[in-house]
C-alpha cells in the first residue's frame, strides 16, 4: 500500500518559534509538494521539489523554506512562526509524468499561538 | 502562471438531482486534468482524470470531459446521493516549465440532502 506519512497530526507552537514539518513517502516518487489548506481558499502550493536538493517556489512561499536531502523526505520549515500560519498543511508526492496521481499525507493541523 | 478556477460553493442538492461543478484552467503547456474528492475527516483522493483534449474521465458515476477549446473540465453526475457529500477539487499537472507542478482549485463543497 502506497504511503505518504506526515510526522505529526496536530502541532501547537508559539509565535516566533522555528517549526519543522516532515513528510516521508515510500513510493520512490520524484516530486513532492507542500500545500496549505484553508477554508474558502482551497489548496495553495507553498513549495515543491522535483529532485533531491531541487525546489521551486509555489504561490505562497513567503515565511517558509524547504529541504530535500533525500528522495523520500521533504521538510517544510517555518523560520519564525506567526499566527497567520495557523492552518492545515498537506504533503503530497507524484511521479514525474503528466497523468500521474497525487498521493497525500493525512495532514498536519498547525496552530500558532 | 498556471491556475485553476472552480465555481464557488457550497452547492446544495436534493438526492437524485443532476450535478455540475464548473472548472476552468490556464496552463503554459499541455496539462493533465484531475478531479479529487475529500470526504469529511478524510484526505484527498483521486476521483477521475483526463490526459488530453476530448478525453473523458469517469468513476463512480461522475464524468468530466477535457475541453481544450474552452479550457474547461466540468464535473457532472446524473443522480447524486447523500454519500456524495464532500469537497471536490479540480487540479492540473503541467509540464510547461519542465517540471510537473500540481495545482489545485479552491474546492467546491457539495451537500446532498435526503
Amino acid at each position: 500500500d502506497v504511503k505518504v506519512t506526515q510526522s505529526s497530526r496536530y502541532l501547537v507552537k508559539r509565535t516566533g518559534e522555528k517549526v519543522f514539518l516532515e513528510c516521508v513517502q515510500d513510493m520512490d516518487h520524484e516530486n513532492m509538494f507542500w500545500y496549505r489548506q484553508d477554508p474558502g481558499l482551497g489548496l495553495r502550493l507553498i513549495y515543491f521539489s522535483y529532485d533531491v536538493k531541487m525546489k521551486e517556489k509555489g504561490d505562497i512561499p513567503e515565511g517558509y523554506s524547504v529541504s530535500r536531502e533525500k528522495k523520500e523526505r521533504f521538510s517544510l520549515i517555518l523560520e519564525s512562526a506567526s499566527t497567520n500560519q495557523t492552518s492545515m498543511y498537506l504533503c503530497a508526492s507524484t511521479l514525474s509524468m503528466a497523468d500521474t496521481e497525487a498521493f497525500f499525507g493525512q495532514g498536519t493541523r498547525l496552530t500558532v499561538v | 502562471g498556471d491556475s485553476v478556477t472552480q465555481m464557488e460553493g457550497p452547492v446544495t442538492l436534493s438526492e437524485e438531482a443532476f450535478l455540475t461543478i464548473n472548472c476552468t484552467y490556464t496552463a503554459t503547456g499541455y496539462p493533465s486534468l484531475f478531479w479529487y474528492v475529500q470526504y469529511p475527516g478524510e484526505g484527498l483522493q483521486l476521483l477521475l482524470k483526463a490526459t488530453k483534449a476530448d478525453d473523458k474521465g469517469s468513476n463512480k458515476g461522475f464524468e468530466a470531459t477535457y475541453r481544450k477549446e474552452t479550457t474547461s473540465f466540468h464535473l457532472e453526475k446524473g443522480s447524486v446521493q447523500v454519500s456524495d457529500s464532500a469537497v471536490y477539487f479540480c487540479a492540473l499537472s503541467d509540464s510547461g516549465s519542465g517540471t510537473y507542478k500540481y495545482i489545485f482549485g479552491t474546492g467546491t463543497r457539495l451537500k446532498v440532502l435526503a
